[in-house]
């Protein structure tokens, strides 16, 4: 079955350890992108790639890094920069001409 | 830029009342529109969506209609089920310019009482 896996679902880490989230998907969408979503609020953009070797910077992407060296994969690593990681991420992936994204179940990252 | 403002939740009903989720968008030109449903702990759904004006989007029930006069993606169903309990976001997409990303609405909660 095509869709995108992110593992792993729960993370726990200690204060000031980078940790990577990892995101895989397997429908040859050329687009993908990494959300942060806290309680009670929206989704909000951290990362996001159109192509392999190259990403932008959503609107909080500060103590974030991304890379894309495949296609079908865009970890997520989260700095020790990041003042408050506690958070659901959740990736995304879209295909070139379509509007809708799909998005994988999401890894709860837990600060400790 | 562009902006999503949902009615704020929790939205508590019973099993078989009429469902309505309000959404109102602001954005320059024709952005698509969308309904996601977020099931607790997993990522979120395409529930349905609407590329233009007068488009109306229908799924398992639910449905939306894009209205430019009034800036609005309300959603709506006749009858709520259990099963429905979730979290209901609106998002709007440009459909010109850059690919870079959905605007999201903050969430609104349904719980469905048996």
């Amino acid at each position: 079955d095509g869709g995108i896996t992110q593992s792993p679902k729960y993370l726990f880490r200690k204060e000031g350890q980078n940790v990577t989230l990892s995101c895989e998907q397997n429908l040859n969408h050329d687009a993908m992108y990494w959300y942060r979503q806290d309680p009670g609020q929206g989704l909000r953009l951290i990362y996001y790639s159109q192509i392999v070797n190259d990403f932008q910077k959503g609107d909080i992407a500060e103590g974030y890094s991304v890379s894309r060296e495949k296609k079908e994969s865009f970890p997520l690593t989260v700095t020790s920069a990041q003042k408050n990681p506690t958070a659901f991420y959740l990736c995304a992936s879209r295909d070139r001409g379509y509007n809708e994204q799909f998005f994988g179940p999401g890894t709860r990252l837990t600060v400790l | 830029g562009n902006s999503v403002t949902q009615m704020e939740g929790p939205v508590t009903l019973s099993e078989e009342a009429f469902l309505t989720i309000n959404c109102t968008y602001t954005a320059t030109g024709y952005p698509s529109l969308f309904w996601y449903v977020q099931y607790p702990g997993e990522g979120l759904q395409l529930l349905l969506k609407a590329t233009k004006a007068d488009d109306k989007g229908s799924n398992k029930g639910f449905e939306a209609t894009y209205r430019k006069e009034t800036t609005s993606f309300h959603l709506e169903k006749g009858s709520v089920q259990v099963s429905d309990s979730a979290v209901y976001f609106c998002a709007l997409r440009k459909t010109s310019g850059s690919a870079r990303q959905l605007t999201f609405g903050s969430g609104t909660q349904l719980t469905v009482l048996p």
